[in-house]
């Protein structure tokens, strides 16, 4: 089973600030990591697709990079909708898995 | 638009079967595009995959819990369904049916509001 660690676990960020959150693989994964965040009393929404690729209807302020086995979510101009809980998830192999996610919330 | 909706009972008595049937809109669950997935959440554990199924009866299960599990699909009603018996209270988790997009890069990209499901007595 391959392991996703995310740090930090959670960070309190000023609105306008850059978050920085790293997920790293157990072992390398190529680019099959993806991100989603997830607000208070809702389900995950996926952000980003394969390590960096965005998706429709997500804010530009939101990217990713990375591969092998050592990934970032960058949220830049963060805006105070933006509290969330962020996870990563790993489609190479099976068990599909999750990060244990990264709460952000605003100052 | 595609949507899912679970349904099933909140609470489940301990060493009993947990059953959640997910109602599928504006999609089928007998596409061969797609994989019909659970997935559950807790506070300790974070999102935990619990297994899919794709086209009709090809399931894949968590290692974890395939002792215990069977994912189906009932095609007149568009649903796909879970059954996890011999629950226990680590069992206790908010319960999500997804959509699992293999060709958009192995991604959820519709998931339901989840459900929470209580293993007590």
């Amino acid at each position: 089973e391959i392991v996703l660690t995310q740090s930090p676990d959670f960070q309190s960020v000023t609105p306008g600030e850059t978050v920085t959150i790293t997920c790293r693989a157990s072992q390398s994964i190529g680019s099959t990591l993806h991100w989603y965040q997830q607000k208070p009393n809702q389900s995950p929404k996926l952000l980003i697709r394969f390590a960096s690729q965005s998706i429709s209807g997500v804010p530009s302020r939101f990217s990713g990079s990375g591969s092998g086995s050592d990934f970032t979510l960058t949220i830049n101009s963060l805006e105070a909708e933006d509290a969330a809980t962020y996870y990563c998830h790993q489609s190479r192999s099976l068990p599909l898995t999750f990060g244990g996610g990264t709460k952000v919330e605003i100052k | 638009q595609v949507h899912l909706q679970e349904s099933g009972p909140g609470l489940v008595k301990p060493s009993q079967t947990l059953s959640l049937t997910c109602t599928v809109s504006g999609d089928s669950v007998t596409s061969n595009d797609f994989y019909w997935s659970w997935i559950r959440q807790t506070p300790g554990k974070g999102l935990e995959w619990i297994g899919y199924i794709y086209r009709v009866d090809h399931p894949f299960y968590n290692p974890s819990l395939e002792s215990r599990l069977t994912i189906s699909v009932e095609t007149s009603k568009e649903q796909f369904s879970l059954n996890l018996r011999s629950v226990t209270a680590a069992d206790s988790a908010v319960y999500h049916c997804a959509r699992y997009n293999q060709a958009a890069g192995g991604t959820f990209d519709f998931w339901s509001a989840g459900i929470l499901v209580t293993v007590s007595s």
